[in-house]
C-alpha cells in the first residue's frame, strides 16, 4: 500500500547530541511536512517543502533544520536537542500545497536525556 | 484565544450511544479536516469538507461544515470500542493558504463496553 513511513518509531538522544529523523512517501506527492506534537497538545506545523522549495514557519527553533534530497524522502536535523524538544514528530504529505488532504506517517517518538 | 477550539475536550459514553464532537473557528474555514489518533500514533485521515452545508459520511461517523463555514460537527452513530481515541479538527483558514492546518487540541473519547 502506499503509505508514508518514518523511521525509527522512537528515538532516544542525549541532551545536545544531533538526531535526525526520517520520513519517506510512496504517494509521490509534491509536499512533505513536519510537525511538533508535544504531550496533550496539537501538532505544531515546523516547516514544510513544496518539491524543493523549503517553507519555515515563523517561529520554528534555528536549531531544527530540514533536507529533501528526492521526491520520496525528507529528514529532520535537531542540531542539539534539549529536554523541551522531546516530542512526536510527525511527517505529512500532499498531493498539492492548496486545500488538500495530507496524510500522515505513524510519527517518531523522540526521547532527550 | 485559540483559532481552532474543540468540545468537548474529552469524552466517555457507553458502547452503542451516539456522541458528536464540535470544532469551532474564529476565522472562515476554506477546508477543514477531521483526523483520528491512537495514543502515541500518527493521524488517521477520516473526512475533509470545503462547502458551506456539506456533509460527509463514512461508515458511522458523519461530518457536517455549517453554513457560514466556521464550525463543524462529528457524529458518531451507536459508538463501538473502535471508536475510542483522539478526534483532531485541522483547518485551511485562508484561500491563497499554502496548505497549513491549524489543529484543534482534540477531543480523547472512551467507549465503555
Amino acid at each position: 500500500d502506499a503509505m508514508v513511513i518514518q523511521n525509527p518509531r522512537y528515538q532516544v538522544t542525549q541532551f545536545g547530541k544531533p538526531v535526525t529523523l526520517s520520513c519517506s512517501q510512496t504517494l509521490n506527492h509534491n509536499v512533505m511536512y513536519w510537525y511538533q506534537q508535544k504531550s496533550s497538545q496539537a501538532p505544531k506545523l515546523l516547516f514544510h517543502y513544496y518539491d524543493k522549495d523549503f517553507n519555515n514557519e515563523a517561529d520554528t527553533p534555528d536549531n531544527f533544520q530540514s533536507r529533501r534530497p528526492n521526491t520520496s524522502f525528507c529528514f529532520l536535523d535537531i542540531r542539539s536537542p534539549g529536554l523541551g524538544d522531546a516530542a512526536m514528530y510527525l511527517c505529512a504529505t500532499s498531493r498539492g500545497q492548496m486545500v488538500e488532504t495530507q496524510y500522515f506517517g505513524p510519527g517518531t517518538r523522540l526521547l532527550v536525556l | 484565544s485559540q483559532e481552532l477550539e474543540q468540545s468537548p475536550q474529552s469524552l466517555i459514553v457507553q458502547e452503542g450511544k451516539n456522541l458528536t464532537i464540535n470544532c469551532t473557528s474564529s476565522k472562515t474555514l476554506y477546508g477543514l479536516y477531521w483526523y483520528k489518533q491512537k495514543y502515541g500514533e500518527g493521524l488517521i485521515f477520516l473526512m475533509m469538507l470545503q462547502k458551506g452545508g456539506e456533509e460527509k459520511s463514512h461508515e458511522k461517523i458523519t461530518a457536517k461544515l455549517d453554513e457560514k463555514k466556521q464550525q463543524s460537527s462529528l457524529h458518531i452513530t451507536a459508538s463501538q470500542p473502535s471508536h475510542a481515541g483522539i478526534y483532531l479538527c485541522g483547518a485551511v483558514h485562508g484561500s491563497g493558504n499554502t496548505g497549513k492546518l491549524i489543529f484543534g487540541q482534540g477531543t480523547t473519547l472512551q467507549v465503555k463496553p
